[in-house]
Parts: structure tokens; sequence; C-alpha cells
């Protein structure tokens, strides 16, 4: 059972450049959300889904778009990135049924931007 | 902004010593999650106290809640090696309706063989 899986682990990008992180979970989970993750600042919210085919912003949205097309998938895009999105990204999900409110997270991306 | 803040930000003991971090959040909350991170990896869930609560166990770990005071504190007893870690507190942003939490910054704790 591998839970949330999150590709690729790192990535080098060139500003301006763009790229899609993927998130996929096999938990069934309706939920699901994008962090990241700076020094001293512990985890940011960047947009969540409640759903398939539904989104929504986070503490943090600008500069990132994201899609939930399938239940499984939550992918997070950078259309054109800058040095201020270097950071590492944690994509998590969790189950809104009874009273399972934790969140289960994935290992993350490390994310640089030159 | 930053719902929940931890005190301290780093702590260093040795093996076998108590742990206590601290956990100050702003508004009311129905739960108090903890999570540990180890260097390098996604977060995992330790323990979640309801607001009706105002202790609770799991193995090593007490959890205390003081929703008077909005503060909540991790004590992990007779440390380890492996506990070092960093550990953050975490509570629902709009009531639980979207599992939706924010995040403390966070207590690296460091413990020393």
């Amino acid at each position: 059972n591998a839970g949330v899986t999150q590709t690729p682990k790192f990535r080098v990008l060139k500003t301006g450049q763009s790229m899609t992180l993927l998130c996929a979970q096999d938990m069934n989970h309706e939920y699901m959300y994008w962090y990241r993750q700076d020094p001293g600042m512990g985890l940011r919210l960047i947009h969540y889904s409640v759903g398939e085919g539904t989104t929504a912003k986070g503490e943090v949205p600008d500069g990132y778009n994201v899609s939930r097309l399938k239940k499984q998938n939550f992918l997070l895009g950078l259309e054109s990135a800058a040095p201020s999105q270097t950071s590492v990204y944690f994509c998590a999900s969790s189950d809104p049924q009874g009273t399972n409110e934790k969140l289960f997270f994935g290992s993350g991306t490390q994310l640089s931007v030159l | 902004s930053q719902q929940g803040e931890e005190d301290p930000q780093a702590l260093s003991i040795q093996e076998g010593e108590n742990a206590t971090m601290n956990c100050s959040y702003k508004t009311s909350i129905n739960n108090l999650q903890w999570y540990r991170q180890n260097s390098g990896r996604g977060l995992v869930h330790l323990i979640l106290i309801r607001s009706n609560e105002r202790e609770k166990h799991s193995g090593r770990l007490r959890v205390t809640l003081d929703t008077s005071k909005k503060s909540s504190s991790l004590l992990i007893t007779a440390s380890r090696a492996a506990d070092t870690a960093s550990y953050f507190c975490a509570t629902p942003t709009d009531g639980g309706a979207t599992n939706k939490l924010i995040f403390g910054t966070g207590t690296l704790l460091a413990v020393q063989p």
C-alpha cells in the first residue's frame, strides 16, 4: 500500500520555465492538498480539493494552478517559475468520513528555481 | 499566517530524558493534531486531541490541551535517538469542514545517544 506518492522528488528549473508536480493516492480519499514548506515558516497551504473536479485556493495560491481530473490524482502546476517558488512541496490527502481528520503526506518534492 | 506557534524552536536532550514541546494557537478549534517530520521526509500524524479532551496518551506520547489558554503540549517520555525529528502542531482552519490544517513552525528535537 503506497499511500501518497509524489513525483518528481527533485527538480531544478530556470526562471520562467514551467512544470507539473504529480500527486497520487491509493486510499480513495476525497480530500487532497498541496503545501509548501520553507525554512522557519512551517507548512503553508497552496491549493486543496474536496473531490474530483473541484479545487480551491489556500493561503498562498499565487503563481500556482491545480487540477483534480481523477479522484486519485492532484496536480500542481507552475506556469512561469520564479526564484520565490524554491521550496519543498508536500501533497497530502484525508478522508472526510467518520472522525478521521488526520492528513497523510507524501515524501515531498524539492524544487529549486534558478 | 500561522495558527500554531511551537515553543521551543529547538530542543536538545539526552537519550532517556523526557521532551516537552508547547503549541499556542489563536482561534477556537474542534481538534488539535501533532505531526512528526524526519529529516528529508513527509509529515507523519502522531496524535489528535479533541476540544472536549484535556489529555490523551499514545505509547510514550502524552498530549494535553487547554482551550482556555489556547495551548497544547506534547510530552515524549524516555526519549530515544530515533525520536530525533521536527514536531509540528496543526489545527483546522474551517471548523474541520474540509480537514484543512494550519501548521505551526515546528520544534526541532535532537536526542543525543
